[in-house]
């Protein structure tokens, strides 16, 4: 099983759909989630990190089960400008400082008009 | 001001030579990495210095060595390149949080694209 899985999709939705992914990861002791988003040609940048209790920015909304070690991301109400590659983040301290930073391969969205 | 940047942004050489990418960030932050994104869009984390220090070496060949002269920049050197080294080596820098131990947001470079011919 891979440190982080993703359905690479893609997942092709209307103009004010509502989109949700998944992102599993196998390290139960995994500290620090986050959502990344990529444009094509494009640096990775933040879309939000992921708290033990849900967070929500605005359309999107992003929840963390450790139980089935899964998170998820839900964009409603989905834009044009949504169309991207999201990227799951999973983030461990090991001891003696070392660290295990493990990226998704990414889930590409395709919004339509 | 550009927070993380990173020349050059393309580099186009011939195998069996070396060469240098060079990252600076002006965010004050303590940590920094360095990714490497294949053509099939894999993101894959080669090093991270935190206080120059090397926390993180996965799995790369012993022809990439990174160097920090200091917490603001992380360079790459690359001996001997081969063909499949081609990609998007992105830079990128965060700070950590000792309190929840963890990390916070990473900010990324725009690239550079190393093609090798």
């Amino acid at each position: 099983r891979k440190e982080v899985e993703q359905d690479p999709g893609p997942f092709n939705v209307p103009e004010g759909a509502t989109v949700a992914f998944n992102c599993t990861y196998s390290n139960s002791a995994s500290q620090s989630f986050f959502w990344y988003r990529q444009d094509c040609r494009k640096e990775p940048k933040l879309l939000m990190s992921v708290y033990s209790s849900g967070n929500e920015d605005g359309r999107f909304t992003a929840q963390l089960n450790r139980a089935s070690q899964y998170i998820s991301l839900l964009i409603r109400d989905s834009k044009l400008s949504d169309s991207a590659t999201y990227l799951c983040v999973v983030f461990k301290f090991n001891a003696g400082n070392n660290r295990k930073l493990i990226w998704g391969l990414g889930t590409s969205l395709a919004v339509n008009p | 001001d550009t927070a993380v940047s990173q020349t050059p942004k393309y580099l186009v050489t011939q195998m069996g030579n070396d060469k240098s990418i060079k990252c600076e960030q002006n965010l004050g932050h303590d940590t920094m990495y360095w990714y490497k994104q294949d053509s099939k869009k894999f993101l894959k984390i080669m090093f991270s210095y935190n206080n120059k220090e090397l926390i993180i070496n996965e799995t790369v060949p012993n022809r990439f060595s990174p160097k920090s002269p200091d917490k603001a920049h992380l360079n790459l050197h690359i001996n001997s390149l081969e063909l499949g080294d081609s990609a998007v080596y992105f830079c990128a820098s965060s700070q950590d949080d000792p309190v929840l131990a963890g990390i916070n947001e990473q900010y990324f470079g725009p690239g550079t694209r190393l093609t090798v011919t």
